[in-house]
């Protein structure tokens, strides 16, 4: 199936300053998507990518995805204390079932 | 807020015991699945329903047994278990199973096994 790999793994940052998680796959992708798990919570459906080059925009959130098919990246602006969580991203395997990346942890100090 | 409901949200349960999680959706969606997420860890896929007919079967131990019985109702039978099956049992669904569709999760089912 398709192999995603996620980084970073952790991401600790002073409220206020921006963030980033990135997920690459060594294949072109159909589509991804992205999810935040909160902390006790499950994980919630934030976007979907399906164009090269796509971006998209959700207030302080940005998603790309890459001209070849085979990257994104997940940026916040100025994070807050509410962006607290684990982003994942995912893709869909040979069986179009979605697969998780590992994740990228994000806390933040006020 | 959810709209795809799991039961009971927490379990402990010995390793002779048999329960059963259940999961509940009303969005008319086709597609259902069980993960399950160990601390720290991504959700791991370990069933698959499409119009309630098994599609996939992650090579997870006989211990764990699914069942839909319609197309609103998802159950997951535990019978045997043994400590190191204790996660986070996430049921979800889609519309139908297509790669492109997005994923409604359950709060969950924190299970523990002693």
């Amino acid at each position: 199936g398709q192999q995603v790999m996620q980084i970073p793994q952790y991401q600790h940052v002073q409220e206020g300053e921006d963030f980033t998680t990135y997920c690459n796959s060594s294949t072109t992708l159909s589509n991804i998507q992205w999810y935040k798990q909160r902390p006790g919570g499950h994980p919630v459906f934030l976007i979907q990518l399906v164009k090269s080059g796509e971006v998209k925009k959700q207030k302080r959130l940005t998603f790309q995805f890459g001209e070849a098919k085979k990257n994104s990246s997940l940026h916040i602006t100025a994070t807050q204390t509410t962006d607290v969580g684990t982003y994942f991203c995912a893709v869909p395997d040979n069986n179009n079932d979605m697969r998780f990346g590992a994740g990228t942890r994000l806390t933040v100090k006020p | 807020d959810t709209e795809v409901t799991q039961t009971p949200k927490h379990l402990v349960m010995g390793m002779t015991n048999k329960k059963s999680l259940k999961c509940e959706q009303h969005m008319g969606h086709r597609a259902m699945y069980w993960y399950k997420q160990k601390a720290k860890k991504p959700p791991e896929l370990m069933f698959v329903y499409s119009y309630e007919k098994l599609s996939i079967n992650e090579s997870v131990p006989s211990r764990f047994s699914p069942e839909c019985p319609n197309s609103s109702l998802l159950n997951l039978h535990l019978h045997a278990l043994q400590p190191e099956d204790s996660a986070l049992y996430l049921c979800a669904s889609s519309q139908v199973r297509r790669g492109r569709e997005k994923l409604f999760f359950g709060s969950g089912t924190q299970l523990s096994v002693l």
